[in-house]
């Protein structure tokens, strides 16, 4: 059975660009999380869809946003980018509610 | 904010030794995961524990979840260099469903 799978695996942004992240869940999960993990920081939690609705959101400005499509795909899109958004976007996957799992990241790096 | 404690931050050992990992919280969680993660990979699931009490082995890891669901251990028996990276704790609210990570143990285990 597939995991959760992300793309790209590398993304090269200018600041002021918008970047767009994209995520499969494993087949059956309803639920999409997005967390980021920058260098020192640790993994801190963006956002939580499921069933195609935003159910909970970290403490993350609104340029930050995403949907959740009805294949229960997600995507997670980053507006007017800074330089300290470089990072490792982490998407994972769940039952409605249940452990999560993670997929492969995409390394986010703003010049 | 959801705090989780992880101790120690690094540690270095040689191989044959034992370890263990702590992660302290005052909040209670409703599950506790651990995960391990290799550079630049996503996460990879270890173990949930959800009882009070409960302890649960992976061949030489064994997982244990305090009483009251606010603290959890991993130790590490007889470690190998195949066990170096980085081990998260996480643990999960069903209200928001969030996970909230602690900080991370980054384990290097000399041959």
């Amino acid at each position: 059975e597939a995991g959760v799978t992300q793309s790209p695996t590398h993304l090269i942004k200018t600041r002021g660009q918008q970047a767009t992240l994209r995520c499969s869940p494993i087949s059956g999960h309803t639920s999409v999380y997005w967390y980021q993990q920058a260098l020192g920081l640790g993994l801190q939690f963006l956002l939580w869809y499921d069933e195609g609705e935003e159910r909970n959101r970290g403490n993350f400005p609104p340029r930050f946003s995403g949907r959740q499509f009805p294949n229960y795909s997600s995507e997670l899109n980053v507006n007017a980018l800074e330089l300290e958004d470089s990072a490792l976007y982490l998407c994972a996957s769940s039952l409605r509610i249940g452990t999560q799992y993670f997929g492969p990241g995409t390394r986010l790096t703003v010049l | 904010t959801q705090l989780l404690e992880q101790s120690p931050q690094f540690l270095s050992i040689q191989e044959g030794e034992n370890l263990t990992v702590y992660c302290n919280s005052s909040s209670v969680f409703s599950s506790l995961q651990w995960y391990r993660q290799e550079p630049g990979e996503g996460p990879v699931l270890l173990v949930t524990v959800v009882t009070g009490g409960e302890v649960k082995k992976l061949k030489r890891l064994t997982f244990q979840f305090g009483d009251a669901r606010k603290d959890s251990s991993l130790h590490i028996t007889a470690a190998q260099p195949g066990d170096t990276g980085l081990y998260l704790c996480a643990g999960a609210h069903n209200a928001g469903n969030m996970l909230t990570f602690g900080g991370g143990t980054r384990l290097m285990v000399k041959p």
